[in-house]
């Protein structure tokens, strides 16, 4: 089965810049989607097909997709981005949706 | 405005089949691209997709969790149903239920239910 695998954890300093990737096979092939979750809440879609936001999300989340990585970043990093954030892919060779197995951002 | 709401038992005995029910608004499921999953969520693990139910009732189910799963809709009632067999205390979860439009494979989940605690205990 297909796999997306994430860092446990991510701490970016206030005003700073924060990386979070997604690996997986040939990942680049595929479309990523990204959630971020806050304590007690219901995932919000911030990043759909690697690298669009909807609306109402900051221009501080960004995304990017090729080869085996994906990436969602934060620039300017605030207080309020603290959460959990998955990447999503549907594996077409098997018909499933797939999630990521999460990052916890810190913003010190 | 779309909408979405679990609702079920927060409380089930091993064995147990569990029934949870998302009731939303804002949309129709007989909207060509439409469709409607399930999602859960152990406390303080990752999310796990479930099943997934589209416009033309077609139906997808997690590898692992397919034998026990079955989805359905009720148009009229703007409802989709998710049944699990055969509960287990690792089954406790928060059930999400949440849209997707784009078709199976074509879209994202772009709107989410609060999410529903089902715990598994004796």
């Amino acid at each position: 089965s297909y796999e997306l695998t994430q860092p446990l954890s991510v701490s970016v300093a206030l005003g700073q810049t924060a990386r979070i990737t997604c690996g997986g096979n040939n990942i680049g092939s595929k479309n990523v989607h990204w959630y971020q979750q806050k304590p007690g809440q219901a995932p919000v879609l911030v990043i759909y097909r690697d690298s669009n936001r909807p609306s109402g999300i900051p221009e501080r989340f960004s995304g990017s997709n090729s080869g085996n990585t994906a990436t969602l970043t934060i620039s300017r990093a605030q207080a309020g981005d603290e959460a959990d954030y998955y990447c999503q892919v549907w594996d077409s060779s098997t018909a499933l949706y797939v999630f990521g197995t999460g990052t916890k951002v810190t913003v010190l | 405005q779309v909408t979405l709401r679990e609702s079920g038992p927060a409380l089930v005995k091993p064995t147990q089949t569990l029934t949870l029910t998302c009731t939303f608004s804002g949309f129709s499921l007989s909207t060509s691209g439409m469709c409607v999953s399930w999602i859960r969520q152990p406390p303080g693990k990752a999310l796990e997709w479930l099943a997934l139910i589209d416009w033309d009732d077609d139906k997808y189910y997690s590898t692992s969790l397919k034998t026990r799963l079955t989805i359905s809709k009720d148009t009229s009632k703007n409802q989709v149903v998710l049944t699990m067999t055969n509960m287990d205390p690792v089954d406790t979860a928060t059930y999400y239920c949440a849209r997707i439009y784009g078709g199976p494979g074509g879209g994202h989940f772009d709107y989410w239910g609060q999410g529903t605690l089902v715990t598994v205990s004796s």
